[in-house]
């Protein structure tokens, strides 16, 4: 089924661990998202890639770093994981207009201990 | 299923109007987020509302929920050319095993200079 891919679908992480989180998306969208989703706080922007080749950072974009390593797949890193980075992670994608709709993955839900 | 209709689906308004942008829920609203975007740059997180008759206001952006929870409403006052783009109310889909999150219909506003 079409649609945006996330792995893993949980993770527990010690202080000081890196990880990436991989994203693929089989709808030929050329922007690609990556949120994070904490109590009361609503999906902030973490890293966006308008298109292939290209990225840029959104409103919460400290401690990661991101790839589009075509235009199917956008990876997220955490170099050194805090506890503060603990939270749910979704990824996402979106056509051209005037489709803005998003098609969101089903989440990573992350933990620093 | 919950399902979320924005009105009106565009604006177009002179520079230094205010406007109004509403947000109807199916079922009772149990977190209501606003978010504005711009294409290809994601989502920006304006505001979250969850208790009945909750109003907040950012810079010369207020949002209100209804006692009944199940509309919000998105007043733009003095508006400016920044504040164009599209504006999506954004909810918690309470289903059970899978996290789901659910998006209005959206409203494309453009600002006059």
């Amino acid at each position: 089924n079409a649609g945006v891919t996330q792995t893993p679908k949980f993770q527990v992480l010690k202080t000081g661990q890196s990880m990436t989180l991989q994203c693929a998306q089989d709808m030929n969208h050329n922007s690609m998202y990556w949120y994070r989703q904490d109590p009361g706080m609503g999906l902030r922007l973490i890293y966006y890639s308008a298109s292939e080749g290209t990225t840029d950072k959104g409103e919460v974009p400290n401690g990661y770093n991101v790839s589009r390593l075509n235009k199917r797949e956008f990876s997220l890193r955490l170099e050194s994981a805090a506890p503060s980075q603990t939270s749910v992670y979704f990824c996402a994608s979106s056509g051209p207009p005037p489709d803005y709709g998003y098609t969101f993955g089903s989440g990573t839900r992350l933990t620093v201990v | 299923s919950q399902e979320l209709e924005q009105s009106p689906q565009s604006l177009i308004v002179q520079e230094g109007k205010n406007l109004t942008i509403n947000c109807t829920s199916s079922k009772t609203l149990y977190g209501l987020y606003w978010y504005k975007q711009k294409y290809g740059e994601g989502l920006i997180f304006l505001m979250m509302l969850q208790k009945g008759g909750e109003e907040k206001s950012h810079e010369k952006i207020t949002a209100k929920l209804d006692e009944k929870k199940q509309q919000s409403s998105l007043h733009i006052t003095a508006s400016q050319p920044s504040h164009a783009g599209i504006y999506l109310c954004g909810a918690d889909s309470p289903t059970s095993g899978t996290y789901k999150y659910i998006f209005g219909t959206g409203t494309r506003l453009k600002v006059l200079a």
